[in-house]
């Protein structure tokens, strides 16, 4: 069972939208972390968060916005979707301890057309 | 700057023989190492982890080892089965710390 969830599972969009990925965890867990995944390359973070009203940018410049309102919710928002946007995102959530890794959603296939 | 990096983008083994995965960091400062499976279209599920005080541990058919002076560590599936096709990630964290990924490794079990 599943204890970290990301809606949608798979998006197909035009040029110019504006999206909003869905990440929420039932855990408690304080960290939560936004990957983009392209086939073959390594999981490149773009934003993370350490707590309610806390979001950070990642190594991978995005041009999304996070947000941290509630401890369990961290979504992500594109106000204007690009073909160069196609991805997968991941979310993933870790509690204290570094042993314990993190808990990664399904992810979020995204197509830009 | 790349600090993990698994250099072989594929693997192709038989059923029943044993898997290799290789994973090399950079960073001396890293204290925790894990191996994450990745099947498409789902996310990355934990696999195994290894602290740096150790160098050997074992779970099941899965062993991780690691050489802190090499800054190497690897991931031996034995026997490996046609279910283990799959892309393994290798992680690293220094205590506490967020976590870096390699590309990951593309696993073929043939049966």
């Amino acid at each position: 069972e599943a204890d970290i969830y990301q809606t949608p599972r798979y998006l197909v969009i035009g040029t110019g939208k504006k999206i909003t990925l869905e990440c929420s965890q039932t855990m408690g867990h304080d960290k939560m972390y936004w990957y983009q995944q392209d086939p073959g390359m390594e999981l490149h973070l773009i934003h993370y968060s350490y707590g309610v009203n806390s979001t950070e940018k990642g190594d991978l410049s995005s041009e999304s916005t996070v947000s941290r309102i509630r401890t369990e919710h961290f979504p992500l928002t594109l106000e204007s979707a690009r073909p160069s946007h196609t991805s997968q995102y991941l979310c993933a959530s870790s509690g204290p301890g570094a042993y314990r890794g993190y808990t990664f959603g399904s992810g979020t296939r995204l197509t830009v057309v | 700057d790349q600090q993990v990096k698994q250099n072989s983008p594929s693997l192709s083994v038989q059923e029943g023989r044993i898997s290799i995965l290789n994973c090399d960091y950079t960073n001396s400062m890293f204290d925790y190492f894990l191996w994450y499976k990745k099947y498409p279209a789902e996310g990355p599920t934990f696999l195994i982890s290894i602290s740096s005080i150790k160098d050997k541990n074992e779970d099941g058919r899965f062993t991780v080892f690691l050489n802190k002076s090499a800054k190497h560590l690897s991931l031996h599936i034995v026997p490996s089965q046609p279910g283990d096709s799959a892309v393994y990630f290798c992680a690293a964290s220094p205590l506490n710390n967020d976590m870096r990924f390699g590309a990951g490794t593309r696993l073929t079990v043939k049966p």
